[in-house]
């Protein structure tokens, strides 16, 4: 089992582009979260999911969108990328009240 | 507004010795409080979970108390390891906000050999 994978593992942006980073988990878990870690300010919760078909915003949603068309799979996108959103991103699924996370996506905004 | 505090940003101590993380928070009623481990460059593994209505937890090594008086919660190494060194986060989940947690910014352990 891979648990939880998120894609790339690093990215470079440039102001304004945009991109998508994806989840995947092979949990069977109902509950997914995206959160940003920056330097001094721990995790940060952007936009959570409860089941599929369902997204709920977090404590830092904007400038960021998020879609679980399918169970398995959160996706976090960035419509247009600022240099406040340079930070590690990571996902994580949850299960009674243990959160299990992926490996992180390093996101430098240029 | 709710807060939480690890109030030592790192924390040396020589191996064999016992390791003390604090975790303090204003503002909020937790249902219960985690302890992640994280080493550079993965992800947070869970530790520990301890309820609003216990006072402690024990797992090999690992002891953590909660006391919802003063707000705080101690995260113990016993006969730490150099391969005990890595950033200890503590997280509050509110009762009405399943799963939602709340993350304080760490304290980097250092267990020197």
């Amino acid at each position: 089992n891979a648990g939880v994978t998120q894609t790339p593992k690093f990215r470079v942006l440039k102001t304004g582009q945009s991109m998508t980073l994806l989840c995947a988990q092979d949990m069977n878990h109902e509950y997914m979260y995206w959160y940003r870690q920056d330097p001094g300010m721990g995790l940060r919760l952007i936009h959570y999911s409860v089941g599929e078909g369902t997204t709920a915003k977090g404590e830092v949603p904007d400038g960021y969108n998020v879609s679980r068309l399918k169970k398995q799979n959160f996706l976090l996108g960035l419509e247009s990328a600022a240099p406040s959103q340079t930070s590690v991103y990571f996902c994580a699924t949850q299960r009674t009240d243990t959160q299990y996370f992926g490996p992180g996506t390093r996101l430098t905004v240029l | 507004s709710q807060k939480i505090e690890q109030n030592s940003e790192a924390l040396n101590i020589q191996e064999g010795k016992t390791a003390t993380l604090t975790c303090n928070y204003t503002n909020y009623s937790p249902a219960y409080l985690q302890w992640y481990r994280q080493d550079p460059g993965r992800g947070p593994v869970f530790l520990l979970l301890i309820r609003e209505n216990e006072k402690e937890k024990r797992k090999e090594r690992l002891k953590v108390t909660f006391d919802t008086t003063l707000k705080q919660s101690l995260f113990h190494i016993t006969a730490s390891q150099p391969a005990d060194s890595a950033t200890y986060l503590c997280a509050l989940a509110g009762g009405t906000s399943y799963g939602k947690l709340t993350f304080g910014q760490g304290t980097i352990l250092t267990v020197h050999p």
